[in-house]
């Protein structure tokens, strides 16, 4: 399975936009780029996926590189109840349907 | 709404006793999964079922079984060869390949 590096945590303000960056530079042409989110003792919140162009949802957008080796998924305004780990994860839709976990970004949001 | 249901959401067992843990999705998905997660860790997958009385391991399988006899439903069972089995457990489902999943809120198990 294609692996992503994520950095271990990050920081944020309140009603500022953040930007979590995720490398997966040995992506396949049949990855789909997802990203997921998880608050301490629950279950991973869908965030948003991609294959090749930029996504956007209520939630968040995600911003694909040219090259698909990289990505970042934006939160236009965060909020305290977006403090969260959050998991980029590389799905390999030609073949399984496997989602592979790393251990992700804290992200801390400050009031 | 749809989503998935997981049953209990704590769980407390003695050493040695086989224990099933409860999945149940509504959302008409074909595949379905069970991940398992220590403190401060990502998940790691445990089974995974893309379709009807069939599943493969995935890569913590042993000491774990599961079945697959109905679309909605997905058990996952403990049994006492799992040599640490206090975790939260994970199950989510998929539509198909690609797509979003959709998790539950998790089980805690604890062995004492």
């Amino acid at each position: 399975d294609a692996k992503t590096t994520q950095p271990n945590s990050m920081e944020s303000n309140e009603e500022e936009p953040v930007h979590l960056p995720c490398n997966h530079s040995t992506i396949s042409g049949t990855d789909y780029i997802h990203w997921y989110r998880q608050l301490p003792s629950q279950g991973p919140e869908y965030v948003i996926h991609g294959l090749t162009s930029n996504v956007n949802n209520r939630m968040a957008s995600l911003a694909i590189a040219e090259d698909r080796k990289s990505s970042t998924l934006i939160l236009h305004r965060a909020t305290l109840r977006d403090a969260a780990v959050y998991y980029c994860i590389l799905l390999n839709g030609g073949s399984n349907y496997k989602l592979t976990f790393g251990k992700g970004t804290l992200l801390t949001v400050n009031p | 709404d749809g989503g998935i249901t997981q049953s209990p959401k704590y769980l407390f067992r003695k050493e040695g006793q086989n224990v099933t843990l409860s999945c149940e999705q509504n959302l008409n998905h074909d595949a379905m999964y069970w991940y398992r997660q220590d403190p401060g860790q990502g998940l790691r997958l445990i089974y995974y079922s893309q379709i009807v009385n069939d599943f493969q391991k995935g890569d913590i399988a042993e000491g774990y079984s599961v079945s697959r006899e109905k679309k909605e439903s997905f058990p996952l069972t403990v049994t006492s060869a799992q040599k640490n089995p206090t975790a939260f457990y994970l199950c989510a489902s998929s539509r198909d390949r690609g797509g979003r999943y959709t998790f539950g809120s998790g089980t805690r198990l604890t062995v004492v």
